[in-house]
């Protein structure tokens, strides 16, 4: 079976720092892979996504960026934070590219809450 | 250009009540619906979807939903609510590339 994994849970970080957030999928190859994430109060917000290595899009310019080194595994990183940046920060995997692209569902990880002073 | 809408941001039941919460999609082709639920400090876990097979759709934990193309909607029901269904409740639609955009969400209170 699949499963998603998200380190850290949570985080606290000051304004200026930089950010690493890691997700790794294991059970499935060449997924596709997205970066969430949701604000207090607000739904879900599609910052990255991946369709293989190497291979990133944004989706809203901002102070973030994303990496795919690995078929699984997909970081988000920031050089320096802003306040504006804390919220929950989701990942998920949705299985590759089929005839029909929005067939199927994605599959969350548990997140990682960053707070940042 | 795809979008959700969910109607109520909160809604309240008491338990043993009926469960029903509100999703209006709008697409410019066939869509692929989903509703996902989420737990607090938890990620989300999908509750059921939409792929055109058939109009009323079965989930987990007793939700059902039932794709109406005449009124957009794809509301979600459950006969009877249970203090365990106390959480968030999010509608999506599916767009170009699997790509997912969801609704703000509706969050559900199960009175005693």
């Amino acid at each position: 079976s699949q499963t998603i994994h998200q380190w850290p849970a949570t985080l606290v970080q000051p304004v200026g720092s930089p950010l690493s957030l890691e997700c790794t999928v294991e059970g499935t190859s060449n997924p596709n892979l997205y970066w969430y994430r949701q604000a207090a109060g607000r739904g879900l917000q599609l910052l990255f996504y991946s369709v293989g290595i190497g291979q990133i899009s944004s989706e809203v310019p901002q102070n973030l960026s994303a990496s795919r080194p690995q078929d699984r595994q997909f970081i988000l990183s920031s050089k320096k934070l802003l306040l504006s940046d804390s919220g929950f920060y989701l990942c998920a995997w949705r299985r590759g590219a089929s005839g029909r692209a929005g067939y199927n569902e994605q599959f969350f990880g548990p997140g990682t809450r960053l707070t940042v002073l | 250009a795809q979008s959700v809408t969910q109607l109520g941001s909160h809604v309240s039941v008491s338990e043993g009540a009926l469960v029903l919460l509100r999703c209006n999609y709008s697409s410019s082709v066939p869509p692929y619906l989903f509703w996902y639920v989420q737990y607090p400090n938890q990620g989300l876990q999908l509750l059921l979807k939409y792929t055109s097979a058939a109009t009323l759709v079965k989930g987990i934990n007793g939700f059902e939903a039932e794709f109406k193309k005449s009124e957009t909607s794809f509301h979600l029901t459950k006969p009877s609510a249970h203090m365990s269904d106390a959480a968030e409740y999010f509608c999506a639609v599916s767009r170009q590339g699997g790509k997912l955009i969801f609704g703000q969400g509706t969050e559900l209170s199960v009175k005693p």
